[in-house]
């Protein structure tokens, strides 16, 4: 079936770079997002990208993907204490269905 | 952009008591919604798929008499837990599916569901 991992926690300092990594098992998905969730809310979504890309731009937000690793990143250029939250990324698999990696708390220290 | 409204936000009850929480789409129409449960530092799993006019249909492992989904219109989907206990306290997030221009899914800002 599908899996979609992530790492657990990544803490880092404001102004630097943060990177968020995924990976997934189901080689048939077509869209892959990345969605922000703060503390007691729902899920806003940052951005997303086609299978057949390899990287997208948006912002300060920077999506790549290694199709062939099955690995999806997402880099937060000049972290800001409001990115602090958990990133999810998530595959779109069979039906149209989301499936939803375990998702990565960002703490941004100033 | 889209807009999906959920209520109860927060909701305490009684074991052994049912309740509902709606999942509205503001401005858009939506024949899918989706119902998702997301337990403390955890991920998302999807419960089910609600189609309006028909049947919603179940993850494995979800009971269907217990998380009574009803989709009666192309802007409302409600979810009953019905016979509630404490370990159906979780957060609650239903997502409503958008198809023009493309594929999108919409997500509402979740119901915390706390059973005494």
């Amino acid at each position: 079936g599908e899996d979609v991992e992530q790492s657990l926690f990544l803490s880092v300092r404001e102004g630097d770079s943060s990177v968020i990594n995924c990976t997934y098992t189901d080689s048939s998905s077509t869209y892959l997002y990345w969605y922000k969730q703060e503390p007691g809310a729902g899920l806003q979504l940052l951005t997303y990208i086609f299978s057949n890309m390899d990287m997208k731009q948006d912002q300060r937000l920077t999506v790549l993907l290694n199709k062939k690793d099955k690995h999806l990143s997402l880099r937060i250029a000049d972290t800001q204490t409001g990115d602090s939250a958990i990133y999810f990324c998530a595959e779109k698999g069979g039906f149209q269905k989301l499936v939803f990696g375990t998702g990565t708390r960002l703490l941004v220290s100033p | 952009g889209a807009v999906v409204s959920q209520h109860p936000s927060w909701v305490i009850c009684k074991s052994g008591t049912s309740v509902k929480i709606e999942c509205r789409s503001l401005d858009f129409q939506a024949t899918t919604m989706f119902w998702y449960r997301q337990f403390p530092k955890q991920s998302l799993m999807l419960m089910a798929t609600s189609n309006e006019g028909s049947k919603a249909t179940y993850e494995q492992g979800v009971e269907k008499d217990k998380f009574l989904i009803n989709h009666a219109s192309l802007t409302l989907s409600t979810l009953t837990v019905t016979s509630a206990h404490p370990e159906d306290s979780s957060f609650y997030i239903c997502s409503a599916r958008r198809t023009t221009p493309y594929n999108e899914q919409f997500f509402g800002p979740g119901t915390r569901l706390t059973v005494l």
